[in-house]
């Protein structure tokens, strides 16, 4: 069974700098989605950027990319410029491509800003 | 703008008595989640549905809990009778198996507080 791992519970940044979220995952099929949510104090559950595992090319989203590396099973994520909205419970999240809808969430990461 | 919408918000109830949470999936998905959220479990996974079919319910309590699919605009979850290790937040979301990453688009959730 797959699995998403969240290694770090909280983190922090000061505004304005540059922020790297970690999470990795096991798995034995060879091609997949990798997604980050964010859920801020409102509780909504946003779609930040996804990857397919079979393109190579790091996904971007304006000030969030992620650096995919599939040897390592390693889907982190950064964010750049971090602005206090950033403040939220970021969770990633691996969806099979062999039919399964479902996806596995991690435990998440609680990141604050620092002002 | 399309999303899906989940009522109510919040509902505070006394044990014993039944709940139901509604959501409207974004017209055209045909695949809805029912999620539980606690500060415990994190995301649980309590069923789902692909083209109004029940395809897995298994995390979900069978004795008290339900979950249903009318219609393709409307999905219940039922609780009865409720009790306090009920109380989480309950989100649902929907997919399109027709769209290429098959990711999920959350509601705001209904906050329930069983006393």
């Amino acid at each position: 069974a797959q699995t998403v791992t969240q290694s770090q519970p909280e983190m922090s940044v000061q505004e304005a700098e540059t922020v790297t979220l970690s999470c990795t995952y096991d798995t034995s099929e060879s091609d997949y989605y990798l997604f980050w949510y964010k859920q801020p104090p409102s509780r909504q559950m946003i779609l930040v950027i996804r990857q397919e595992a079979y393109k190579q090319q790091n996904a971007t989203e304006n000030r969030f990319s992620v650096n995919f590396q599939k040897a390592a099973k390693s889907f982190s994520l950064k964010i750049s410029d971090s602005q206090l909205g950033d403040a939220a419970m970021y969770f990633c999240a691996y969806r099979s491509a062999s039919g399964d809808d479902k996806i596995i969430f991690g435990k998440g990461t609680r990141l604050h800003i620092l002002p | 703008d399309a999303r899906v919408t989940q009522t109510p918000r919040d509902k505070v109830t006394e044990m014993g008595q039944e709940v139901t949470m509604r959501c409207q999936p974004i017209l055209g998905h045909n695949t809805v989640f029912w999620y539980r959220q606690t500060m415990m479990q994190g995301l649980e996974l309590l069923a789902y549905f692909r083209n109004r079919a029940p395809l897995d319910d298994s995390g979900m309590p069978k004795d008290r809990f339900s979950a249903e699919m009318p219609d393709a605009t409307l999905a219940t979850l039922k609780i009865q009778p409720s009790e306090p290790r009920d109380s989480a937040v309950y989100f649902c979301a929907s997919g399109s198996t027709g769209l290429t990453y098959n990711e999920q688009f959350f509601g705001p959730g209904t906050r329930l507080t069983v006393l």
